[in-house]
Formats: C-alpha cells, sequence, structure tokens
C-alpha cells in the first residue's frame, strides 16, 4: 500500500525566512509526488510534480521540491517565505501504473508572520 | 469563471436525509473524481470515473453513489446522510496525471 507521511502539523516562520514543509513516502516501483496547496475556503491547487529525471523540482510562486530516492522524502521549499504563502500544504504520492490512485498525507499548515 | 464548479458550496442537512452535491467541469476532460477532506487525513477518494460509462468505487465509497450524467457532469448523493458524514467534499478532473479540484462543498449533518 502506497502512504504519505507529513510529520509537522504546523509550520511557523517569519516573512523572508526560509520555509520547509517535509514529505516522506511509501510506494511500490517508482513515485510519482505532487504538492498541493489549499487557501482558506478554496479548492487544491497544483504547485508542482516529480515523476523523473532533476531532484530538484521547481513549481508555482517560488517553491521548489526535492527529491530523495534513499531517504523517500519529498520536501517542499521557499528561500523567502511571504505572508501570502500561509496556506494548507499537501503532499501526494502514486504508482506509475495507476494514475488515478493519488495518496494524499494530513496536510501542513503554514503561518508565515510579518 | 471556475474550471470546475460545485454546488452547494454549503450545505446543512439532518440525520437521514438524502443529499446530492453537483460537480461540473469545463476542462473537457474524461476523468473525474469525489474526494472528502477531514481534519488531520487529509482527501480520500470516494469515487472515480473515466468516462460516462466507467465509475469505480475509491476507498471510503460505503454510503455514497455516484452519477456521471455527461462528460462534464459528475454528481455525489449521500441516500441517508449521517453525522459522520460531515465533511468538505471535493471534486476533481485529471489530465495527464494532474488533478484540477473544484473549490468544495461544505457538508454538515446533524
Amino acid at each position: 500500500a502506497q502512504s504519505v507521511a507529513q510529520p509537522e502539523d504546523q509550520v511557523n516562520v517569519a516573512e523572508g525566512n526560509p520555509l520547509t514543509v517535509k514529505c516522506t513516502y511509501s510506494v511500490s516501483g517508482n513515485p510519482y509526488l505532487f504538492w498541493y496547496v489549499q487557501y482558506p475556503n478554496r479548492g487544491l491547487q497544483f504547485l508542482l510534480k516529480y515523476i523523473t529525471g532533476d531532484n530538484l523540482v521547481k513549481g508555482s510562486y517560488g517553491f521548489e521540491a526535492e527529491f530523495n530516492k534513499s531517504q523517500t522524502s519529498f520536501h517542499l521549499k521557499k528561500p523567502s517565505a511571504l505572508v501570502s504563502d500561509s496556506a494548507l500544504y499537501f503532499c501526494a504520492v502514486r504508482d506509475g501504473t495507476n494514475d488515478y490512485k493519488l495518496s494524499f498525507g494530513a496536510g501542513t499548515t503554514v503561518t508565515v508572520r510579518a | 469563471d471556475a474550471d470546475v464548479t460545485q454546488t452547494p458550496r454549503n450545505r446543512i442537512t439532518k440525520t437521514g436525509k438524502r443529499i446530492m452535491l453537483e460537480c461540473s467541469q469545463t476542462k473537457g476532460h474524461d476523468r473525474m473524481y469525489w474526494y472528502r477532506q477531514d481534519p488531520g487525513l487529509g482527501l480520500r477518494l470516494i469515487y472515480y470515473s473515466f468516462d460516462v460509462k466507467d465509475i469505480n468505487k475509491g476507498e471510503i465509497s460505503d454510503g455514497y453513489s455516484v452519477s456521471r450524467q455527461a462528460q462534464a457532469k459528475f454528481s455525489l448523493s449521500l441516500e441517508s446522510a449521517i453525522p459522520n458524514q460531515t465533511a468538505l467534499y471535493f471534486c476533481a478532473t485529471s489530465h495527464a496525471g494532474e488533478l484540477f479540484f473544484g473549490e468544495g462543498s461544505r457538508l454538515t449533518v446533524l
């Protein structure tokens, strides 16, 4: 069975500081990894994905994520956080066969203080 | 206008009532999904449909049913709502492995 763990329920950072949201995964075969963001009263929006290739993936709004196969991790990062980055972030994984079967983590609430 | 539209956005109902949540999309995608979001649990898949004639159960389909009326429309029904179905429900479409979500329907069952 595939699964995702987001070990931190909440992450608090000051504006301008680096932001990291952690994610580890378990899946059979090669992982397809995703990050989504949910702003209050909105649906989830796609940030970035890793399928193959460079371990550092760049996405929307200045976010990037690093795939680490040995540690089975896919941490989301932003070098300089903005107050507008405050939201709920979800990591998700699927295998390479069943593209409908996306497993989500529980989510991490990010609060960026001015 | 949103590409994936859900109605209603908010609904309060009583135990035992039948509820339908509707979803329509203008993205032209064949694949549509219904997810449920609960705090601390992330999103869980209720049903998914690859086209009008192909509907499949997800991981938590008990107590729910769906109807794919057209390529653009996918509705979720609770035949007899119960309080533990109180949640935020999302419809989504997908293309090339990427999901596109509606803005959610918040359902409260008293």
